[in-house]
């Protein structure tokens, strides 16, 4: 099944203790990107990665950090997480690459976390 | 640069037709809606890619102004699995820019039997 899998999907940790959120997904997508949801805010950008090695910032990048290591892989990475990085967050992948306006994002399932 | 979605929030009966609006201070490039029931991952509904161009879906149907900056989404004859919240996606002209997907606040909508 074509998917988009992140893990954990629940996440309880306290300030400044590093955490790895994972994404990984199965369609050979060349496009990934990271959003944290907020009420009131909608969804956020925090990093996108156009293909593998290739990695820019969205509109909230600090206090996080990414890897493009492998095409199917693209991990969140918090070095010390505080309590306003508390959130919903979704990976995402599609065919895009370059053309990444063509084409849709297939969202995973949210990772919630909470700082505290 | 975050568009605008109006309304923030809109209450219907069954067979009652709405509109979304997404509005931009920038230039278009391409246009994307989405839909994300309570407690899901946002599902993709379609894409406009240039000015003028309109796509539908079952009754969901979208318009994509590019002069005003501006995309519709339709949902005709409501039904009670239309309930969720709805998001524009855009991306704006520019190499800068190409790649950063920036989503509206999100509009929600519910379906009242």
């Amino acid at each position: 099944e074509a998917q988009v899998t992140q893990n954990p999907r629940y996440l309880i940790t306290v300030t400044g203790k590093k955490l790895t959120v994972t994404c990984s997904q199965n369609m050979n997508h060349e496009y990934m990107s990271w959003y944290r949801q907020d009420p009131g805010l909608g969804l956020r950008q925090i990093y996108y990665s156009m293909n593998v090695e290739v990695t820019d910032k969205g509109d909230v990048p600090e206090g996080y950090k990414v890897s493009r290591k492998e095409k199917r892989n693209f991990p969140l990475i918090l070095e010390s997480p505080s309590p306003n990085q508390t959130s919903l967050y979704f990976c995402a992948s599609s065919f895009g690459g370059a053309y990444s306006y063509n084409s849709p994002l297939h969202f995973g399932n949210g990772t919630r976390l909470t700082v505290t | 640069q975050q568009p605008v979605q109006s309304p923030q929030a809109v209450i219907l009966r069954e067979g009652e037709d709405a509109v979304i609006n997404c509005s931009s201070s920038k230039a278009l490039y391409s246009v994307h809606w989405y839909r994300q029931k309570h407690g899901e991952a946002p599902v993709f509904l379609m894409i406009l890619l240039k000015g003028g161009e309109q796509k539908g879906h079952d009754k969901i149907s979208a318009s994509f102004n590019e002069k005003k900056q501006q995309s519709s989404l339709y949902l005709t004859a409501s039904q009670l699995s239309y309930s969720g919240t709805y998001f524009c996606g855009t991306e704006f002209y520019g190499s800068s820019n190409t790649g950063k997907l920036i989503f509206g606040q999100g509009t929600t909508l519910q379906v009242k039997p």
